[in-house]
């Protein structure tokens, strides 16, 4: 089985502070893990993905998640928030030796105030 | 490429009618996948293809509900017939090879009203 959890449904935060949205998984075996981005009346967007390899993963618009194996977290980071990433942002995970697609999360809206 | 595309882009229905959905997915993939966010439920994974071929319609919530995938640049999702319950955002996604390492692209979603 593989599922994934996003434990904050809203997180605020000033513009220029750092930013954080929180992902856990769970999976039998190794995951692949996404985010992806909605802006309101739009589909999602992919921002980034943790395949292997190095566990700080750099995606676009300047946002970054780092994979932790023994804690089952792939956070979502930006060190200088801008009200343009206000947005829903939905971590993914796939169990790589499991036949099933992705398993979103239920979403983090994130408002950047001004 | 304009990405994938959906059709309409909003819905407004009676209870009890067909309703039609259709996606074009980016040139060249070969992965389709149907989702449905709702917001008691998230999104959820209705059906995927795999080369114009379901491979796992689990998702699928009722028999009103079916996809079809005719050739490898067209899908339709029709629900006949419509209930209020079916009122959502859904979208269509494409992706290149699966393995899981590859991204999904989204369409921007058709949002059905049935009234």
């Amino acid at each position: 089985a593989q599922s994934v959890a996003q434990p904050e449904d809203q997180v605020n935060v000033a513009e220029g502070n750092p930013l954080t949205v929180k992902c856990t998984y769970s999976v039998s075996g190794n995951p692949y893990l996404f985010w992806y981005v909605q802006y309101p009346n739009r589909g999602l967007q992919f921002l980034l993905k943790y395949i292997t390899g190095d566990n700080l993963v750099k995606g676009s618009y300047g946002f970054e998640a780092e994979f932790n194996k023994s804690q089952t977290s792939f956070h979502l980071k930006k060190p200088s928030a801008l009200v343009s990433d206000s947005a829903l942002y939905f971590c993914a995970v796939r169990d790589r030796d499991s036949a099933r697609q992705l398993t979103f999360g239920s979403g983090t809206q994130l408002t950047v105030l001004p | 490429d304009a990405g994938v595309i959906q059709s309409p882009r909003h819905e407004v229905t009676e209870m009890g009618q067909e309703v039609t959905l259709r996606c074009k997915p980016i040139s060249g993939h070969d992965y389709l996948f149907w989702y449905r966010q709702t917001m008691m439920r998230g999104l959820e994974l209705l059906i995927y293809f795999n080369n114009n071929v379901p491979i796992d319609d689990s998702g699928m919530p009722e028999d009103r509900f079916s996809a079809k995938m005719p050739n490898a640049s067209f899908s339709t999702l029709k629900i006949q017939p419509s209930e209020p319950r079916d009122s959502a955002v859904y979208f269509c996604a494409s992706s290149l090879g699966s393995g899981g390492r590859t991204e999904a692209f989204f369409g921007q979603g058709t949002r059905l009203t049935v009234v």
